[in-house]
């Protein structure tokens, strides 16, 4: 079947633009994840859905970013007026229940401000 | 930071050689996971062993968990080519925490 998907696999934007990223996870996974992955380094967890809920955003880095999962399935993550620092990989994670269980990962977004 | 460490951060071998990546954790765990990155791929999930296992294989997977030292490895027996990427563990916390923890990975490449 489908594996997650994000779109678009690469977003360059100007520094002060705002930008939204896409998450389409497995059908009918119950929870949803999103990490922030630096070159180099390992992902870093930004935030978690179970269904519509937002139930930790205790990853994100300002209040500048924001996330969204209104009808318990696709999930948009949106950074406003963006920094250079917010160049990294942006990974949407799904898993069928809770993260107990494996999670399944998306592409990723590349995000390049400049 | 909260990330775990790992080392090797990067590890040459020929292919038919064994590889052994190491992990440490900072706090206590419900599970340990190991996932596998290639370029151009998203994170692939290798193998999960909970906090009262202490070993599991999968195929040429053999993971190791010691809750003591908070520390788990991973090794990969006849490694090949195709083995070739970056290996992350991922600690989830004990304590109701829904987030995966990644250490910082390990860079294997396995030359034929």
């Amino acid at each position: 079947g489908a594996g997650v998907s994000q779109s678009p696999r690469y977003k360059v934007a100007k520094r002060g633009q705002d930008v939204a990223l896409r998450c389409d996870p497995i059908s009918g996974h119950v929870s949803l994840f999103w990490y922030q992955q630096a070159l180099g380094q390992g992902p870093e967890f930004l935030t978690y859905f179970q269904n519509e809920a937002q139930l930790d955003k205790s990853g994100l880095p300002s209040d500048r970013f924001f996330a969204e999962r209104p009808e318990g399935s696709v999930s948009t993550l949106k950074i406003q007026r963006t920094q250079q620092e917010d160049s990294a990989v942006y990974l949407c994670a799904s898993s069928l229940v809770r993260t107990a269980y494996e999670q399944y990962f998306g592409p990723g977004t590349r995000l390049t401000v400049t | 930071s909260q990330q775990g460490e790992e080392d090797p951060q990067a590890l040459s071998i020929q292919e038919g050689e064994n590889a052994t990546m190491n992990c440490s954790y900072k706090t206590s765990i419900n599970n340990l996971q190991w996932y596998r990155q290639n370029s151009g791929r998203g994170l692939v999930h290798l193998i999960l062993i909970r906090s009262n296992e202490r070993e599991k294989h999968s195929g040429r997977l053999r993971v190791t968990l010691d809750t003591s030292k908070k520390s788990s490895s991973l090794l990969i027996t006849a490694s090949r080519a195709a083995d070739t990427a970056s290996y992350f563990c991922a600690s989830l916390t004990q304590g109701g925490s829904e987030k995966l923890v990644f250490g910082k990975g390990t860079k294997l490449t396995v030359n034929p």
